[in-house]
C-alpha cells in the first residue's frame, strides 16, 4: 500500500509570510493514464475538509491564487505565498488511485 | 450548487449498527460516485469506501470489508453507508464526498457536512 508522509507536523507562521508543506509518497503516483492524482485539502476546526488543489497543481474553483501546488513522482509541495488568518487549520495531501484514497497524516498551520 | 446533506448525529451501543445517509443535489447523481471518509476525534482522515452512482458498484477498504455496506437510491439521489458490529474505535465523524465515476472529473471536490457517530455503552 502507498504511504503518504507529510512534513512538518506543525507549522507556526507569521501573517503575511509564506508557508510550505511537503508530502512524500512511498512509490510513484503517476497513473497509467499519465496523470498524477495528488490533491491537497484544507480543514478548518469543526468543519469538513475542502478541496484546494487537484492533480498536483490545479486550483479548485474559488481557491485563492496564494495557494499553489507543485511536484512530481513521489515528492509534492503545497505553498501559501502570504498566509492569511483564514488559512489556519490542518492541510492534508491525498492520493486517489482507482476508486480508493490514501491521505497524508496532516500538517497543522497556526499563526505565531 | 452541489450539495451533500448528511443525516444527523447518532449514538450507538457497542455491537450495534449505524446507517448514515447522504442526500445529493445540484448535479447528475448517476454520473458521479460517492466516497465515504471518516475522522476519529483529533485524528486524520481515513478512506472507507466508494460507490458508483451509475451502477452501484462498490470498493471498500480491506479493514471494513466485512462490516461496511454502501448503497444508493438513484430515485432520491441519496447514498447510504451502514457499518455493523460497532466498537468504541468507530467513534468518528463520517463524511460523504462526491467523487468521480463515469465522468473523468475531479476526485473529492465536494464534501458533506459530516455525521458524528458515537459508540458508547
Amino acid at each position: 500500500d502507498i504511504v503518504m508522509t507529510q512534513t512538518p507536523l506543525s507549522s507556526p507562521v507569521t501573517l503575511g509570510q509564506p508557508a510550505s508543506i511537503s508530502c512524500k509518497s512511498s512509490q510513484s503516483l503517476v497513473h497509467s493514464d499519465g496523470n498524477t492524482y495528488l490533491s491537497w485539502l484544507h480543514q478548518r476546526p469543526g468543519q469538513p475538509p475542502r478541496l484546494l488543489i487537484y492533480k498536483i497543481s490545479n486550483r479548485f474553483s474559488g481557491v485563492p491564487d496564494r495557494f499553489s501546488g507543485s511536484g512530481a513522482g513521489t515528492d509534492f509541495t503545497l505553498k501559501i505565498s502570504k498566509v492569511e488568518a483564514e488559512d489556519v487549520g490542518v492541510y492534508y495531501c491525498m492520493h486517489a488511485a482507482q476508486f480508493s484514497l490514501t491521505f497524508g497524516g496532516g500538517t497543522k498551520v497556526e499563526i505565531k | 450548487q452541489v450539495l451533500l446533506v448528511q443525516s444527523g448525529a447518532e449514538v450507538k451501543k457497542p455491537g450495534a449498527s449505524v446507517k448514515v445517509s447522504c442526500k445529493a443535489s445540484g448535479y447528475a447523481f448517476n454520473s458521479f460516485g460517492i466516497t465515504w471518509v471518516r475522522q476519529a476525534p483529533g485524528q486524520g482522515l481515513e478512506w472507507m469506501g466508494w460507490i458508483s452512482g451509475y451502477n452501484g458498484d462498490t470498493n471498500s477498504a480491506q479493514k471494513f470489508e466485512d462490516r461496511l455496506t454502501m448503497t444508493r437510491d438513484t430515485s432520491t439521489t441519496t447514498a447510504y453507508m451502514e457499518l455493523t458490529s460497532l466498537t468504541s474505535d468507530d467513534t468518528a465523524v463520517y463524511y460523504c464526498v462526491r467523487d468521480l465515476d463515469i465522468v473523468p472529473t475531479i476526485h473529492c471536490d465536494f464534501w458533506g457536512q459530516g455525521t458524528v457517530v458515537t459508540v458508547s455503552s
